[in-house]
C-alpha cells in the first residue's frame, strides 16, 4: 500500500505569498497523483490530476509537479480565498485510492 | 451541473446498523465509478469502498470489510452504502464521490452525510 507523506503539517503565509507543498510517496506512483483543497465545512475540491494538470476552473496560480515519489503543490500568489487544508492523493493502485495527511496553508 | 446529495446519516449506537444514500444528477449515472470517502471530525479523509460503472468490481478498505456493502442502482441514478456492525471508529462525515475509472482522480463530491456512533 502506498503511504502518502505530506509536509510540512501547517504553512502560516500572507497574502500574495508563495506556498509550496510537498507529498512524498513510499513508493512510485508515476503520474497518479491528485491534489484537492478544503475549506472549513465544504467537500474537498479536486485543483490538480495526473501531478500536474489543473482541473476545470482552477486558477493558473495554482501548478503541480513531480513524478515518482515526490510532488509539489505550488500556490504563486496566495489570495484570501486559498488559506484552505490541501489533501495530495494516489489513484490507480491498490488499494485504489490513499490521502496524505494534509497540509493547513493558514494565515 | 453535477450534483451529488448524501442522505441517511444519524446518530446510531455501536452495533446498529445504517444505509446511507447518494442522488446523483447531471451527469451520466452509469458510465461512472462511484465511491465513499469518509472524514472523522478533525481528521483526514479517508478511502471507504468504490464500485464500477456497472457494478462489476467491488472493492473496500480493510478497515471496513466484512461490515459495509456498496451498490449502485442505474435506473434510479443513486449510489449506497449499507453500514453494519457500527463502530465508534466510523464516526465520520460519508462522501459521496465519482470518477472516470481508476486510472482518474475523484472530479465532485457531495457536501457529505454525518454519521455518529455512539451509546
Amino acid at each position: 500500500e502506498v503511504v502518502l507523506t505530506q509536509s510540512p503539517g501547517t504553512l502560516s503565509l500572507s497574502p500574495g505569498g508563495r506556498a509550496t507543498l510537498s507529498c512524498r510517496a513510499s513508493q512510485s506512483v508515476r503520474s497518479y497523483l491528485a491534489w484537492y483543497q478544503q475549506k472549513p465545512g465544504q467537500a474537498p475540491r479536486l485543483l490538480i490530476y495526473d501531478a500536474s494538470s489543473r482541473a476545470t476552473g482552477i486558477p493558473d496560480r495554482f501548478s503541480g509537479s513531480g513524478s515518482g515519489t515526490d510532488f509539489t503543490l505550488t500556490i504563486s500568489r496566495l489570495e484570501p480565498e486559498d488559506f484552505a487544508v490541501y489533501y495530495c492523493q494516489h489513484y490507480g493502485g491498490s488499494p485504489p485510492v490513499t490521502f496524505g495527511g494534509g497540509t493547513k496553508v493558514e494565515i | 451541473e453535477v450534483q451529488l446529495v448524501e442522505s441517511g446519516g444519524a446518530l446510531v449506537q455501536p452495533g446498529r446498523s445504517l444505509r446511507l444514500s447518494c442522488a446523483a444528477s447531471g451527469f451520466t449515472f452509469d458510465g461512472y465509478a462511484m465511491h465513499w470517502v469518509r472524514q472523522a471530525p478533525g481528521k483526514g479523509l479517508e478511502w471507504v469502498s468504490g464500485i464500477s460503472a456497472n457494478s462489476g468490481d467491488i472493492i473496500y478498505a480493510d478497515s471496513v470489510k466484512g461490515r459495509f456493502t456498496i451498490s449502485r442502482d442505474n435506473a434510479k441514478n443513486s449510489l449506497y452504502l449499507q453500514l453494519d456492525s457500527l463502530r465508534a471508529e466510523d464516526t465520520a462525515l460519508y462522501y459521496c464521490t465519482k470518477r472516470v475509472n481508476s486510472q482518474n482522480p475523484f472530479d465532485s463530491w457531495g457536501q457529505g452525510t454525518m454519521v455518529t456512533v455512539s451509546s
